[in-house]
């Protein structure tokens, strides 16, 4: 299984919004609407943001969203905060029911 | 409060056996499926393997398969990963991660434990 494809990088001033995509295939991202989004700090480990495209655990910020258009899922941070500055990883529930995860994306807050 | 924290990480040549644990608290560890997911630092994260909340199902990564056994013991709250004929691909963090409370197959995962680094070299 492919890993999911997103951006190495992406970057934006506190107050700003930031959108990070994530595109899978018709046997991932486009099959099923099980898309997660993790946040990880340096030497953390990963934190849920966001599961079943869409919903946030209790305690995560409305700031988070999530959405999905086809193959390819995306991750909206509004309101950039300097705390906000980690690694992002999408994951995808999968035709062989084993998750996949994406590359990865560093959020740099200028 | 969840707590999930693993042992048995550390160095091995190649070719040779190492099982991590994985100790579970602060929730009802029988209830929950289970995923080890591996980090190689400073690289993207990779799924390794699941287990039901009862130990009935299992699945593997390709890359492990064969290999790796993942199992648990909900009377000693403990999942493991029994890993053999260890590669220095296999090298990275190793990481346990409970599902979400009511999910099962679909792989989101809440709780996580802080890593165990198994470093395969001679």
């Amino acid at each position: 299984q492919s890993a999911l494809t997103q951006p190495a990088s992406v970057s934006g001033s506190p107050g700003q919004s930031i959108t990070i995509s994530c595109t899978g295939t018709s046997n991932d991202v486009g099959g099923y609407n099980y898309v997660s989004w993790y946040q990880q700090h340096p030497g953390r480990a990963p934190k849920l943001i966001i599961y079943d495209v869409t919903k946030r655990p209790s305690g995560i910020s409305n700031r988070f969203s999530g959405s999905k258009s086809g193959n390819t899922a995306s991750l909206t941070i509004s309101g950039l905060q300097a705390e906000d500055e980690a690694d992002y990883y999408c994951s995808s529930y999968t035709r062989t029911t084993t998750p996949v995860f994406g590359g990865g994306t560093k959020l740099t807050v200028l | 409060e969840v707590q999930l924290v693993e042992s048995g990480g550390g160095l091995v040549q190649p070719g040779g056996s190492l099982r991590l644990s994985c100790a579970a608290s602060g929730f009802t560890f029988s209830s929950n499926w289970m995923h080890w997911v591996r980090q190689v630092p400073g690289k993207e994260l990779v799924w390794v393997s699941r287990i039901s909340s009862d130990g009935s199902n299992t699945i593997y990564a390709d890359s492990v398969k064969g290999r790796f056994t993942i199992s648990r013991d909900n009377a000693k709250n403990t999942l493991y990963l029994q890993m053999n004929s260890l590669r220095a691909e296999d090298t990275a963090v190793y990481y346990c991660a409970r599902v979400l409370d009511g999910y099962k197959e679909r792989p989101y995962c809440d709780y996580w434990g802080q890593g165990a680094l198994v470093t395969v070299s001679s």
